[in-house]
């Protein structure tokens, strides 16, 4: 069965440091994997997407994520943490079953300390 | 950029009450989902619905839970008899095809009291 694994339910980071966001996925087939990120009270925003292109996709607000097969890893990186960037970051793949079914991560709230 | 449109962003209702969480898809989309994400836990499978029937439903969604495409246009969750435990964001989701991702709404703030 598909599934998802976040490392680490929070992440402290200082402001100017870089971000690092664990996750590790299950598949059966190649998939197509994705980073959420949802601000307090609000809904969740795609910051990036991996469907089998290139490894290394880049999305909004200077977020990266690496696809590696070898390791069924899929981490969330930025090199420099806003303290804007403090919110909840979702990783998530989907499986074509008849539709495009999206199975969540647990979740990493990630703090940025002045 | 279009858009996800839920409504209403908040609900209140009575514990036994029957409520219908609406959306409205972006206009060319034809694959459409409701996820469920209870307070400081992580989001969930409800639902996914193509051509005015479900595709696929997880063992949240039980004989409580129903949806459809009334009208062609907004497509509905309905909950009846409602519980404590029905207390959640609720999200929307619809895609174009079957091969591409879901765009989510800004969710529905169901709190049953």
């Amino acid at each position: 069965a598909q599934s998802v694994t976040q490392l680490g339910s929070h992440v402290s980071v200082s402001e100017g440091a870089l971000v690092l966001l664990r996750c590790n996925y299950s598949s059966s087939v190649p998939p197509y994997l994705f980073w959420y990120v949802q601000y307090p009270n609000q809904g969740l925003q795609l910051l990036l997407k991996y469907t089998s292109a290139a490894t290394l996709v880049k999305g909004i607000n200077g977020f990266e994520a690496e696809f590696k097969k070898s390791e069924t890893s899929f981490h969330l990186t930025k090199p420099s943490a806003h303290m804007s960037d403090a919110a909840e970051y979702f990783c998530a793949v989907s499986l074509n079953t008849g539709g495009f079914k999206t199975i969540f991560g647990a979740g990493t709230r990630l703090f940025v300390k002045a | 950029e279009p858009e996800v449109t839920q409504t209403p962003s908040h609900q209140v209702t009575q514990m036994g009450q029957e409520v219908i969480l609406r959306c409205v898809p972006i206009s060319n989309h034809l694959y459409f989902y409701w996820y469920r994400q209870i307070l400081g836990q992580k989001v969930e499978f409800l639902v996914s619905f193509y051509n005015n029937e479900i595709s696929e439903k997880s063992e949240i969604f039980d004989d409580q839970f129903s949806v459809e495409r009334p009208d062609g246009s907004n497509f509905t969750l309905k909950i009846r008899s409602t519980k404590l435990e029905d207390s959640a964001m609720y999200f929307c989701a619809t895609g174009q095809t079957m091969n591409t991702e879901a765009f989510f709404g800004q969710g529905t703030r169901l709190t049953v009291v």
